[in-house]
């Protein structure tokens, strides 16, 4: 089975400073996994994504993320938050489906950000 | 660069109405997927689609929906007779491969039945 478990519901930061969202998976494959954005009434965008290349991944909009296998974890990170990265920010793992391809996406929970001026 | 795009983006329906949500996924993509995200809740995997067969079902997908597509560029969610709890935001999704795994998002239809 697969899960994915964000630790916080809601973060808050100042603009300007760091931003760390936590995310920890329980896979019993080799997982991808995925930080995905949701802006007020929008859909969901991709932020970025791991599927076992490197560790460190690179998203869009300045954001990153760090695969480690020993904590099962994927937090998102930022250097430096911007107004317009308040939304809301879905960690997703998705596993092996055999011979289909992998499957479904399994989110967590979400984590809203809020960025104060 | 092309994207997913749903219609109607609202749609109100009384219960025990029928309704069909509709999507355009990206057209050289071959998997298709539907989500929904009940008001304050996760996103929830209802239903993949390959190869013009369901690959896999969640239990919320029961024998009140169906999904079909119709003319190869088009992929429906059909819900026969809408309950009250189908009240949600539907999110249809395409991949190019399953091995790659990325999943575009569309807008999203917001289903409200009264």
């Amino acid at each position: 089975a697969q899960s994915v478990t964000q630790l916080d519901s809601h973060v808050s930061v100042s603009e300007g400073t760091p931003v760390l969202l936590r995310c920890n998976y329980s896979s019993s494959y080799s997982p991808s996994l995925f930080w995905y954005v949701q802006h007020p009434n929008k859909g969901l965008q991709l932020l970025l994504k791991y599927t076992s290349a490197a560790t460190l991944v690179k998203g869009i909009n300045g954001f990153e993320a760090e695969f480690k296998k020993s904590e099962t974890s994927f937090h998102l990170t930022k250097p430096s938050a911007h107004m317009s990265d308040a939304a809301e920010y879905f960690c997703v793992v998705t596993v092996p489906l055999g011979y289909m391809g992998r499957r479904a996406l399994t989110f967590g929970s979400g984590t809203r950000l809020q960025v104060q001026p | 660069e092309p994207e997913v795009t749903q219609t109607p983006s609202h749609q109100v329906t009384q219960m025990g109405q029928e309704v069909i949500l509709r999507c355009v996924p990206i057209s050289n993509h071959l998997y298709f997927y539907w989500y929904r995200q009940i008001l304050g809740q996760k996103v929830e995997f209802l239903v993949s689609f390959y190869n013009n067969e369901i690959s896999e079902k969640s239990e919320i997908f029961d024998d009140q929906f169906s999904v079909e597509r119709p003319d190869g560029s088009n992929f429906t969610l059909k819900i026969r007779s809408t309950k009250l709890e189908d009240s949600a935001m539907y999110f249809c999704a395409s991949g190019r491969e399953a091995i790659t795994d990325t999943q575009y998002f569309g807008p999203g239809t917001r289903l409200t039945v009264l």
